[in-house]
């Protein structure tokens, strides 16, 4: 059972537009939600981290919208690129273990 | 600074055989993990160490054992390999309790 639901699974933008991946979770005990990202026979890293009790961060283009009342949180890329083009992955902690959502594989056209 | 490898990084197993996985990290951190990476599912934590001689259970722990019997390295063992054990295999590791783990390359591993 998937604690950390993400989607879309697979995401395709211009080059240009924004890229936003959507994550949901169940459990109230987790306290940070960091999103990585992995490119093609790479392991992942990690991209951007926010706490519950912020409600957006945001780091040169990518951003994080937290809502903790719906349990839901998302990733948006503005100006997307095609270096982007990866797979994101957002997760959430409770102490030192990370839970994965599925996954969503962007491709950004030029 | 090679921060955190993995070997083998290719393996092909008949089911039954057995093989380690041998992770190495030369950033000095306490806590290392295994994860391993399956279509659809992102990645599932098999067992972790918080320091030196420790090792707790994970999400997925069955069928894998693990070792930590130095600092730098954390050994990840299949005793009896199943085709549902063909995956890619990822090494983790961070300065403690912190969402920044840092991965290594990974090892794709085939069970037939």
């Amino acid at each position: 059972q998937q604690q950390v639901k993400q989607s879309p699974q697979s995401l395709i933008v211009q080059k240009g537009g924004i890229s936003i991946i959507n994550c949901a979770y169940e459990n109230t005990a987790f306290d940070y939600f960091p999103w990585y990202q992995q490119f093609p026979g790479k392991g992942p890293a990690l991209l951007i981290a926010i706490r519950p009790d912020v409600s957006e961060k945001k780091e040169g283009r990518f951003t994080i919208s937290f809502n903790k009342s719906a349990k839901q949180f998302s990733l948006h890329i503005m100006d997307s690129q095609p270096g982007d083009s990866a797979t994101y992955f957002c997760a959430a902690s409770t102490g030192s273990r990370l839970t994965f959502g599925e996954g969503t594989q962007l491709t950004v056209n030029p | 600074n090679a921060g955190v490898t993995q070997t083998p990084k290719f393996r092909v197993l008949k089911t039954g055989q057995s093989m380690t996985l041998l992770c190495a990290q030369d950033m000095n951190h306490e806590y290392m993990y295994w994860y391993r990476q399956d279509p659809g599912m992102g990645l599932r934590l098999i067992h972790y160490s918080v320091g030196e001689g420790t090792t707790a259970k994970g999400e997925v722990p069955d069928g894998y054992n693990v070792s930590r019997l130095k600092k730098q390295n954390f050994l990840l063992g299949l005793e009896s390999a199943a085709p549902s054990q063909t995956s890619v295999y990822f090494c983790a590791s961070s300065r403690g309790q912190s969402v920044e783990q840092y991965f290594g390359p990974g090892t794709r591993l085939t069970v037939t």
